[in-house]
């Protein structure tokens, strides 16, 4: 079973500032990371899968990297605006189960 | 593309008495349904997975006779949390899996036992 951690648990941040969050996972058995947006009383939101170390991949204004050697990823906001305020989830896969296992999320609130 | 409907969005319930959360998959076959739980400012804790027409297999921890799960179709797999109790409420999320979708949630159950 992975360990995986999100900091920090939460984050306030002006709108129009760009911020970055971590997500750290032992590497060994790592198979994919998956970062999710979840917005409360909606379902999670998938933004990215990622597989390869040093991945790098782009939606929007939104960013991710992946380190498989060290084991984290970093999710990065640019120009953060009011409607990017939700929890972030990332979730490594670390067997061929499929299972997902969850960090405890990042909390983005964007102050107008 | 993919959705899962999950019923109720939130539920009371009296101590002692069943409730059981749907979660439907539209328009595609959901061959795989994870079920997690969420307690408060703690991470999405998987419960256990079924596949269709098969048992479901429970982590460690998660009694299968107090959380009976049922996937009886591609498109329909149910949790049951029966007599409930008050440590039992939670946020409750099913989560399919399909070759063709990947990971599709539903919207999430909350649970309040009183």
């Amino acid at each position: 079973i992975l360990n995986v951690e999100q900091s920090p648990q939460s984050l306030h941040v002006q709108e129009g500032d760009s911020t970055n969050f971590t997500c750290s996972f032992p590497s060994s058995n790592f198979y994919a990371l998956h970062w999710y947006r979840w917005e409360t009383a909606k379902s999670p939101e998938a933004l990215f899968v990622m597989t390869l170390n040093g991945d790098e991949k782009k939606k929007g204004r939104i960013s991710a990297t992946l380190n498989t050697k060290e084991g984290y990823s970093y999710l990065y906001i640019k120009g953060s605006q009011p409607e990017d305020s939700a929890t972030y989830l990332c979730a490594p896969v670390g067997n061929s189960n499929y299972q997902l296992i969850w960090g405890a999320g990042t909390k983005l609130i964007i102050k107008p | 593309g993919a959705v899962v409907s999950q019923h109720p969005s939130w539920v009371i319930c009296k101590s002692g008495t069943s409730v059981k959360i749907e979660c439907r998959s539209l328009d595609f076959q959901a061959t795989t349904m994870f079920w997690y739980r969420q307690f408060p400012k703690q991470s999405l804790m998987l419960m256990a997975t079924s596949n269709e027409g098969s048992k479901a297999t429970y982590e460690q921890g998660v009694e299968k006779d107090k959380f009976l799960i049922n996937h009886a179709s591609l498109t329909l797999s149910t949790l049951t949390v029966t007599s409930a109790h008050p440590e039992d409420s939670s946020f409750y999320i099913c989560t399919s899996f399909s070759g063709t979708y990947g990971y599709t949630f539903g919207s999430g159950t909350r649970l309040t036992v009183v």
